[in-house]
């Protein structure tokens, strides 16, 4: 089935702005959402169709997504921001929803 | 606001069934929604269980397929998973999700734990 890579690891000191990739055979032809999960908590989507962004998310996230790599970016990276993020597309060749392994954002 | 809650058993022997039911309120079930279950193994990612529609039309995870059931209730505003001959690899948190424009799962429950153990 359809495979998503994220790295498992990003660290950013505030203020600057972090990039968290998700990598998939021409993901760029499917839609990508992104969720932050922070400890304890269910997942909030904060990017949905590769770039748009629900009520309420600030407009430091934002997305892009283009040949094999959809990316997350989040500018102005602030202490709240640290957390784990998830990509998703739906794989239309088997019907199902897929997650990608996960990027734990630190702040430094 | 469409809100969802979890509710079922936080302990299952193993090879018994689990089962949950996600509750919705603040808005119709059977709208164009879908409704999901995902579940997160502790320490681990988000692994999708699958989906169902108003019409009881359903997706499934193809790893968990043979063992998953998800069915709706208009009526009483619910949806449920079923999960059979559980073992300790199914120990997780459990969400329940209203799927969006393709797929996004834009609202969550607050997740419930479940633990196989005997």
């Amino acid at each position: 089935s359809y495979v998503l890579t994220q790295p498992p690891s990003v660290s950013v000191a505030p203020g600057q702005t972090a990039r968290i990739t998700c990598e998939g055979n021409n993901i760029g032809r499917k839609s990508v959402h992104w969720y932050q999960q922070k400890p304890g908590q269910a997942p909030v989507l904060v990017v949905y169709d590769d770039s748009d962004r629900p009520s309420g998310i600030p407009e430091r996230f934002s997305g892009s997504n283009s040949g094999n790599t959809a990316t997350l970016t989040i500018s102005r990276v602030e202490a709240g921001d640290e957390a784990d993020y998830y990509c998703q597309v739906w794989d239309g060749d088997s019907d199902q929803a897929i997650f990608g392994g996960g990027t734990k954002l630190t702040v430094l | 606001q469409v809100h969802l809650q979890e509710s079922g058993p936080g302990l299952v022997k193993p090879s018994e069934t689990l089962s949950l039911t996600c509750a919705v309120s603040g808005g119709p079930l059977s709208n164009n929604h879908w409704w999901g279950w995902v579940r997160q193994p502790p320490g681990k990612g988000l692994e999708w269980i699958g989906d169902i529609y108003h019409s009881g039309s359903t997706n499934y995870n193809p790893s968990l397929k043979s063992r998953v059931i998800i069915s709706v209730d208009k009526s009483k505003k619910y949806f449920s998973l079923k999960l059979t001959s559980v073992t300790a690899a199914d120990t997780a948190v459990y969400y329940c999700a209203r799927e969006g424009g393709a797929t996004r799962l834009d609202v969550w429950g607050q997740g419930t734990t479940v633990t196989v153990s005997s």
